[in-house]
């Protein structure tokens, strides 16, 4: 069953630190996966996705088939990144979107 | 461009009674998705529309949620009765079509509480 697993409810860092903030996937097929942003008192809003292959706010994420993981990085976390954080997966074969469980991150000053 | 439209923001009611909650997509998006975000969990996906037809309803729980699409546009999702379990945020997302599922605009959502 298609799966995504984000083993980190909360993750607290300070402003300059490096940010990690891991994902894993279950999918049979070649996944697409996403990174979703929930900032406080704003809608859901798609951060990246990992076809694009490019940057946003400083944030990459590369996809790793043989570990089946789509980590979102930042090397120097800023206090506006505070958020939550959802790793979505696109099941092809149902048109869907099979979201994690989500991280809150906060960067503290 | 406008947004996903929801209304209301919050409702709260007493177990056993309904509820109904109203979503507007972005104008010309074919699809339309609800979904039920737990406390503390990630969004799941209720039901999803294309146009006016339903395409995934799989877990939708039939014996008490409801949703419709009658024009192809708005969409109201219905709970009837609630339980508490059902205390959740209910996010209207729309898309152009299913293919383009991977773009989906959410709304600002429509947080319930039972009680």
């Amino acid at each position: 069953a298609q799966r995504v697993t984000q083993p980190e409810k909360l993750l607290s860092v300070f402003k300059g630190a490096p940010v990690e903030l891991k994902c894993n996937y279950s999918y049979s097929g070649s996944p697409e996966l996403f990174w979703y942003v929930q900032y406080s008192r704003q809608r859901l809003q798609l951060l990246l996705r990992h076809i694009s292959r490019e940057s946003i706010k400083g944030f990459t994420a590369d996809l790793n088939k043989g570990e089946t993981s789509f980590h979102l990085k930042k090397p120097f976390a800023q206090e506006e990144d505070s958020a939550m954080y959802y790793c979505a997966l696109f099941d092809q074969g149902a048109q869907k979107l099979v979201f994690g469980q989500g991280t809150r991150l906060t960067i503290n000053p | 461009e406008a947004g996903v439209a929801q209304s209301p923001r919050y409702k709260i009611i007493e177990k056993r009674q309904s509820v109904a909650f109203w979503c507007n997509p972005i104008s010309g998006h074919a699809t339309l998705y609800w979904y039920q975000q737990i406390l503390g969990q990630g969004p799941k996906l209720l039901i999803q529309f294309q146009n006016n037809g339903v395409v995934d309803d799989s877990q939708l729980p039939k014996d008490r949620f409801s949703a419709e699409r009658l024009k192809g546009v708005d969409s109201t999702l219905k709970i009837q009765p609630a339980k508490l379990e059902d205390s959740a945020v209910y996010l209207c997302a729309s898309s152009l079509d299913r293919l383009a599922g991977v773009s989906q605009f959410f709304g600002p959502g429509t947080r319930l509480t039972v009680l």
